[in-house]
């Protein structure tokens, strides 16, 4: 079935470090890609998405390619920030699924001062 | 506007007692769902609306009822809570029911049942 497989955290980096949060899926068809994050105590609430091959989602920083080939879809950031300590969720959406979501387990981020 | 909305915040249970999980959402929003998120799982998938009067099953149901009698509001009904129910709660929304719409979500509904 339809499946998205992320990294294993927590994650604990240090502040202004490379920031890389892998996520591979398996889907039938196309389907579109997510990063949702959750701030501690706190909803999910959407980082980026794209919704076909290689399209480059990207806000606050943190970019994702859409990667059909490998089926991946990578979150990265250049340089983190303390305020970027939160839980990060990749999903997908199938096309036929009208819109619900299929995440994967998380990965918690902790940044250090 | 307020987005998302979901009451209560907190609710502990006893075993075998029944009760209902609020949301709303003030967008205007055609779809809406229900998440729940354990510990290591992820978030699941249990019931979703495509529209008013229109309800459908997810991938975990089982001990769980909806309705959508409007499009502002979409109650998770738990008609005998189990244990296995402990859990946070997501209410969710989107525009459209579609595979490239963003869903917003809720702040969550911590429940736990005795």
């Amino acid at each position: 079935g339809d499946s998205v497989t992320q990294m294993e955290g927590p994650v604990t980096l240090s502040e202004e470090a490379f920031l890389t949060i892998n996520c591979t899926y398996t889907a039938t068809g196309y389907p579109s890609l997510f990063w949702y994050v959750q701030y501690p105590g706190e909803g999910l609430q959407l980082l980026l998405k794209a919704t076909k091959a290689d399209d480059k989602g990207s806000n606050k920083g943190f970019e994702a390619t859409y990667r059909k080939e490998t089926t991946s879809f990578h979150l990265e950031k250049g340089s983190v920030q303390v305020s970027d300590s939160a839980v990060y969720f990749c999903a997908l959406a199938i096309r036929g699924s009208q819109g619900n979501l299929i995440f994967g387990k998380g990965t918690k981020l902790s940044v250090k001062p | 506007n307020a987005g998302v909305t979901q009451t209560p915040k907190f609710q502990v249970l006893k075993t075998g007692q029944s009760m209902t999980l609020q949301c709303a959402q003030d967008m205007n929003h055609e779809y809406m769902s229900w998440y729940r998120q354990d510990p290591g799982m992820g978030l699941r998938l249990i019931h979703y609306s495509v529209g008013a009067g229109i309800t459908d099953q997810g991938e975990v149901p089982n001990g769980y009822n909806v309705s959508r009698s409007t499009t502002e509001d979409f109650p998770l009904r738990l008609l005998s809570a189990a244990p296995s129910q402990t859990s946070v709660y997501f209410c969710a929304s989107g525009r459209a029911p579609s595979r490239t719409d963003t869903q917003y979500f809720g702040p969550g509904t911590r429940l736990t049942v005795l």
